[in-house]
This record gives C-alpha cells, sequence and structure tokens, in this order.
C-alpha cells in the first residue's frame, strides 16, 4: 500500500486561503469516504482536523474545511493565522476486506 | 477526559523485540474502538503500524506485519506493542491511539524510541 501523495510545502499570507490536496487511488481516498486531516506542530502529537472527508470535529475553526472529488481529497484552510503555520498529514481507509490505514506524506504550512 | 500514555524503553538494540505498553484512562478499552500504533521517524511522515479492535481482533500494516504483535491487557485498561528483528530504520516516536474507522480522536503524547547498539 503506497502512501497518498501530499504537495511537500505550501504557504499564504494571513488572511488567505490555501489548499493542500491528498491524491491516493480508488482503493483508498477514491474507494471510502473515510479521508481525516491531522495537524502537527512540532514536537507535538498530531490533532484531529477533518474526519469523514468534510467534517469538523467540536473545536475546530470552520477555516478549516475538506472535500474530495474522485481519487484526491483537499484540505482548504480560509482566512490564514499564524498559528496555522504546521505540517498537515491526510489519512484514508484503505482497506477492502480487513481494516487497513496509509497516510500521506505530509505538507509544510508557512505562513508568510 | 480519555488520555493515552505510551511507555517502554527508549533506546533497543538493533536485531531485539521493541515493547511498549499505553496505559487507558478515563475509558475502558473494552467498550469500543479500536486501539492503535502510528510511528513517525525523525523529521518524516506518519506510518501507522497497526490497530486492536476492542473485541480483540488485530490487523497490521502488511510492510510490518511479520514483525509487529500487538495485544490488550483489559485487567490493566492498557494494550501494548511489539516490533522484532529491530533496525535502525526503526527509530522513530511512537503513538499509541484511539480511533475509529477513520480518525483517530485521542493521541498518546508519542514516545521516542532509539534503535542502536
Amino acid at each position: 500500500q503506497s502512501a497518498l501523495t501530499q504537495p511537500r510545502s505550501v504557504s499564504g499570507s494571513p488572511g488567505q486561503s490555501v489548499t493542500i490536496s491528498c491524491t491516493g487511488t480508488s482503493s483508498d481516498v477514491g474507494g471510502y469516504n473515510y479521508v481525516s486531516w491531522y495537524q502537527q506542530h512540532p514536537g507535538k502529537a498530531p490533532k484531529l482536523m477533518i474526519y469523514d472527508v468534510s467534517k469538523r470535529p467540536s473545536g475546530v475553526p470552520d477555516r478549516f474545511s475538506g472535500s474530495k472529488s474522485g481519487n484526491t481529497a483537499s484540505l482548504t484552510i480560509s482566512g490564514l493565522q499564524a498559528e496555522d503555520e504546521a505540517d498537515y498529514y491526510c489519512c484514508s481507509y484503505a482497506g477492502s476486506y480487513t481494516f487497513l490505514w496509509v497516510f500521506g506524506g505530509g505538507t509544510k504550512l508557512t505562513v508568510l | 477526559q480519555v488520555q493515552l500514555q505510551e511507555s517502554g524503553p527508549g533506546l533497543v538494540k538493533p536485531s531485539e523485540t521493541l515493547s511498549l505498553t499505553c496505559a487507558v484512562s478515563g475509558y475502558s478499552i473494552s467498550s469500543g474502538y479500536y486501539w492503535g500504533w502510528i510511528r513517525q521517524p525523525p523529521g518524516k511522515g506518519l506510518e501507522w503500524i497497526g490497530s486492536i479492535y476492542h473485541s480483540g481482533s488485530t490487523y497490521y500494516n502488511p510492510s510490518l506485519k511479520s514483525r509487529v504483535t500487538i495485544s490488550v491487557d483489559t485487567s490493566k485498561n492498557q494494550f501494548s506493542l511489539k516490533l522484532s528483528s529491530v533496525t535502525a530504520a526503526d527509530t522513530a516516536v511512537y503513538y499509541c491511539a484511539r480511533h475509529q474507522a477513520g480518525e483517530v480522536d485521542y493521541w498518546g503524547q508519542g514516545t521516542l524510541v532509539t534503535v542502536s547498539s
């Protein structure tokens, strides 16, 4: 099972919007609505930002949104803030007959 | 509030077995959810290692399956990871986590395990 493909880095200025893509296959991203996104600050554990493609956990600002089209999922962050600077990882269920997860390689978001 | 805490040796010799335990508080493991292990080599991305369902069924990353065992001790409300025949490539921060089919809702703080002689 190959890792999902994410851009190594993205950047944006405060107040702008950025979108991070996560490309997989019909066996993972395209096959299930179990795509999640995690934010990770240096030295910290990841934090769930989006689950089931587009759902936001309680406490996550509505500036964060998720979507999916075909084999590519996307995380959009609008109204960028300095604290959004972090690494972001996507994750997809990938098990057709058993439980299996695959992560993306991660994207470094820089707020200029 | 659900809390998870990893524990175990921070240094393991090559070819030996890495053993970690995750103590869970605030929720009974036997009540539900998957309980899993995820690792992150220094400066790299996340990798799912495997999970155990509250019923006891186990699921492993195919790339690690031959070396991984995950078990649960409901009496102590904890679950464990064993990874055999380790090499330097297994050096990573190891996280334990509570999750459902699609997402992790609670993470441990992570523990760094270094494989070195």
